[in-house]
């Protein structure tokens, strides 16, 4: 059982539009991240949210975290050709120690 | 700082064998975790270990295995390679063990089983 679930899986679009990546769980997380990965590399973390309804801004990315902890979303404004790659929320479960529950990953290309 | 570098980069190896992948953390970070990534499962968690101990473990057969050593620097090792565990397995260090700690990644050992 996948304990989160990212929509879409797949997005192809065209640069200088805007999307939403969707991150949802029935389960409570102390906190959650998201991850950017390139083909052949690790992921590289873009922000941390630990408080209920928080929102987070890294320039052309938004990053929410719904109020009860439970889901989050990633909105990129103008997309650009250098945001292509893979988007990963990623979560602590509460009580669950170190281990990281990463998200079923979310595809992005943006095309000039 | 350095980052998170792992050995070999790629590593095909055939049923059977067994192979072991090697992580050196960030410096000062003592807790390492791993992970393994597939097409169809996605990243899924392996074991986490924090000063030489394993601290938590994942839903993997025993042939996956691993340690840490005094330096923080960690191993895994898999013993009788099925064709199904050929992945990019990811190594990961965080400064502490709780949730709230930030981890970074390596780039990762791919894998291929034959």
């Amino acid at each position: 059982t996948q304990l989160l679930e990212q929509s879409p899986q797949f997005l192809s679009i065209q640069e200088g539009e805007n999307l939403t990546v969707y991150c949802n769980s029935s389960s409570v997380f102390s906190s959650l991240q998201w991850y950017r990965q390139e083909p052949g590399e690790g992921p590289v973390l873009l922000v941390t949210v630990v408080t209920g309804g928080e929102v987070k801004k890294l320039k052309r990315l938004t990053f929410q975290f719904g109020d009860a902890r439970k889901d989050s979303s990633l909105h990129i404004t103008a997309a650009q050709p250098g945001d292509t790659g893979l988007y990963l929320c990623a979560g602590w479960v509460t009580g669950g120690g170190n281990k990281l529950t990463f998200g079923t990953g979310t595809q992005l290309k943006v095309e000039l | 700082k350095a980052g998170v570098t792992q050995t070999p980069r790629y590593l095909i190896k055939t049923r059977g064998q067994q192979v072991t992948l090697s992580c050196s953390p960030i410096s000062g970070h003592r807790s390492v975790s791993w992970y393994q990534q597939t097409p169809g499962q996605g990243l899924q968690f392996l074991f986490e270990y924090f000063s030489e101990t394993q601290r938590n473990k994942g839903n993997f057969p025993g042939r996956f295995s691993g340690r840490q050593f005094s330096n923080s620097r960690s191993e895994m090792n898999v013993s009788t390679l099925e064709l199904g565990d050929s992945a990019l397995y990811l190594c990961a260090s965080s400064l502490a063990r709780t949730g709230s700690y930030e981890q970074y990644f390596g780039p990762g050992t791919r894998l291929t089983v034959t």
